[in-house]
């Protein structure tokens, strides 16, 4: 099973400053297509994961463009070029290559 | 819009087995291009892929190792839904349980993301 490791744990942030996730895979996520098979997901308390970013760095249908996702093989990072307070929540790292899925541990984001 | 309904019992008890069931609306679960999934959430274990179920030209299952000897998903496309049953559940199988659809973004149609969950359904297995 690939392991994905996400830091920070906790990410305290001020509304109007960037943020910024890393996300490490145990084994390149760059298919033969030339993508990463690499999602960034949000989830906000009592919700279902939302789908942020898509293969390493599209962003999702009605995704602000604050949020951006890059990175390739094995190490990846999500930003937010400036936070606002709805962006509170546990973020999550998925890869979709190799079966099984896996996610990583998340990261809190919590607005000061 | 492609949505999730998922249904079933909140509690289960030990040794008995857990069942939920997720509705698709705007999809087909028989469908050529996508995967019909579960996972769930705990704080011990956090997000864990459990499973899918997918048709092409058959129907296939895949399974995570960790419970793959106890779980059985299955599709009912008279009703376009599947279900997911768990069997001897302990307590370690409380969890939030959600289904998810995978689907492909990119023209080749190898599926690439889980787009669409269900609203999850929180579980306790307790005497």
């Amino acid at each position: 099973e690939i392991v994905m490791t996400q830091s920070p744990l906790s990410l305290p942030v001020t509304p109007g400053e960037p943020a910024s996730i890393s996300c490490k895979s145990s084994q390149s996520l760059l298919h033969d297509n030339g993508y990463n098979y690499l999602n960034w997901y949000l989830q906000k308390p009592g919700q279902s994961p939302q789908l942020l970013i898509f293969l390493g760095s599209n962003r999702a249908s009605g995704v602000p463009d604050r949020f951006s996702g890059s990175g390739s093989g094995t190490d990846f990072t999500l930003k937010i070029s400036r936070v606002e307070t709805e962006d509170a929540g546990i973020y999550y790292c998925m890869q979709v290559l190799h079966t099984p899925p896996s996610f990583g541990g998340g990261t809190k984001v919590e607005i000061k | 819009q492609v949505k999730l309904q998922q249904s079933g019992p909140g509690l289960v008890k030990p040794s008995q087995t857990l069942s939920l069931t997720c509705v698709i609306s705007g999809d087909s679960v028989s469908g050529a291009y996508s995967a019909w999934n579960w996972i769930r959430q705990s704080p011990s274990r956090g997000l864990e892929w459990l499973g899918r179920t997918y048709y092409r030209s058959k129907w296939y299952n895949e399974y995570g190792e960790s419970v793959e000897s106890r779980i059985k998903i299955t599709a009912d496309t008279s009703k376009n839904q599947f279900s997911l049953q768990l069997k001897a559940v302990t307590p370690e199988d409380t969890a939030i349980y959600f289904c998810a659809r995978e689907a492909p973004t990119l023209i080749d149609l190898r599926m690439d993301v889980f787009d669409i969950w269900g609203q999850g359904t929180k579980v306790t297995v307790s005497s």
